[in-house]
């Protein structure tokens, strides 16, 4: 089983849809949860972090739940800005980071 | 603030070949990173530099070396590059405060070993 996991899409939906992308980690020891966003030939670059309480950044929110060992990404009012890749990370204490395959959104008008 | 950059940008060897990729961060960070992403295989780890002075192998180390010249510096050997090295190269970088573990990345570097 990957560490982590994600739906690799293509997610293709219209301006204004919602949009939700899952993600599963097999280590219970992780610490830390991160979105990362990847425009094309670019570098990653950190979206958001998750934290258990779930946390909101505009018209992204993120949900951890611990116990499924499942981490989420909702985005509102999707835009044509927001097509990218998005990588679901974990870290656990001491160790670098580990990025999932990450879920490809392409958003048309 | 440049925060992290990476050159070459673009890199082409031929079979055998040598070379250095550069790394350098301005945000007083501990810990360095070299990450080589592949289509379907996502970001992998080569080495890792938790401190300066400090280097350790990542998921995929073979045929890779690596030197922390200073706090600042991360580079990136391939001694006899292979065609299976074909790849976007990132650096990264995290360690600015306690408990901070967010990485930052360069731009990346496209090497092509023919």
């Amino acid at each position: 089983r990957k560490e982590v996991e994600q739906d690799p899409g293509p997610f293709n939906v219209p301006e204004g849809a919602t949009v939700a992308f899952n993600c599963t980690y097999s280590n219970s020891a992780s610490q830390s949860f991160f979105w990362y966003r990847q425009d094309c030939r670019k570098e990653p670059k950190l979206l958001m972090s998750v934290y258990s309480s779930g946390n909101e950044d505009g018209r992204f929110t993120a949900q951890l739940n611990r116990a499924s060992q499942y981490i989420s990404l909702l985005i509102r009012d999707s835009k044509l800005s927001d097509s990218a890749t998005y990588l679901c990370v974990v870290n656990q204490a001491g160790t670098a980071l580990i990025f999932g395959k990450g879920t490809t959104l392409s958003v048309s008008s | 603030n440049a925060g992290v950059t990476q050159t070459p940008k673009f890199q082409v060897l031929k079979t055998g070949q040598s070379m250095t990729l550069q790394c350098a961060q301005d945000m007083n960070h501990n810990s360095m990173y070299w990450y080589r992403q592949d289509p379907g295989m996502g970001l992998r780890l080569i080495y890792y530099s938790a401190s300066e002075g400090t280097t350790d192998k990542g998921e995929v180390p073979n045929g890779y070396n690596v030197s922390r010249l200073n706090k600042r510096e991360f580079s990136l050997r391939l001694e006899s590059a292979a065609p299976s090295q074909t790849s976007v190269y990132f650096c990264a970088s995290s360690g600015g405060g306690t408990g901070e573990v967010e990485q930052y990345f360069g731009p990346g570097t496209r090497l092509t070993v023919t």
